[in-house]
């Protein structure tokens, strides 16, 4: 299995709901990220975690809650979000240092209304 | 801070014209990584480039990473509308393993 699953693939939220977003992996990878990426614009880092523990947190609003359960999977629990935070999220998973390769989601489409 | 530029910004090429894209650092990059994405969706991975002077090819795609290890190239031969897309590339700054990505090239194949 050389894929990162990321799910929903898409998510239509209120501003006072909650709500999860999901991304596993079995490559045995122990570094997984989190990407936020708006409309024409690279995809910009939001967290990582190494070896099941948070190790980068890009200074995110405390909206976004994530969560490292095990070494295959990696939740982004969000809310109480604003529309300005709708974008594409993807999930992304290497070896940790990442000497060998990112492999990147297909993504999750999100919008707040 | 934006550590990799890339360019150009956008291309418009006709189907059967080879075009290069351009990424350039400032630092010494600890890998280097091209990645294409269609709009909306995720990302594909092209070429990972790690040693200076390193290439590699793939189909009709060929990556090169310069000697000092800051500036690489993509070149694609022969453009087909499957070419078509936004090109990123990406890069670790820093051996901790922190990722950044280039601003992207958006690449239009046309008939």
């Amino acid at each position: 299995d050389t894929e990162v699953t990321q799910t929903p693939k898409h998510l239509v939220m209120g501003m006072t709901n909650k709500k999860s977003l999901k991304c596993e992996q079995h490559m045995g990878h122990r570094a997984m990220y989190w990407y936020k990426q708006k409309a024409k614009k690279p995809p910009e880092l939001m967290f990582v975690y190494s070896y099941e523990k948070l190790s980068i947190n890009e200074s995110v609003p405390s909206r976004f809650s994530p969560e490292c359960p095990n070494s295959s999977l990696l939740n982004l629990h969000l809310h109480a979000l604003q529309p300005e935070d709708s974008a594409l999220y993807l999930c992304a998973s290497s070896q940790v240092g990442g000497n060998i390769g990112y492999t990147f989601g297909s993504g999750t489409r999100l919008t707040v209304v | 801070s934006q550590e990799l530029e890339q360019s150009p910004q956008s291309l418009i090429v006709q189907e059967g014209k080879n075009l290069t894209i351009n990424c350039t650092s400032s630092k010494t990059l600890y890998g280097l990584y091209w990645y294409k994405q269609k709009y909306g969706e995720g990302l594909i991975f092209l070429m990972m480039l790690q040693k200076g002077g390193e290439e590699k090819s793939h189909e009709k795609i060929t990556a090169k990473l310069d000697e000092k290890k800051q500036q690489s190239s993509l070149h694609i031969t022969a453009s087909q509308p499957s070419h078509a897309g936004i090109y990123l590339c990406g890069a670790k700054t820093d051996s901790w393993g922190k990722f950044q990505f280039g601003a992207g090239t958006q690449v239009v194949v046309t008939p």
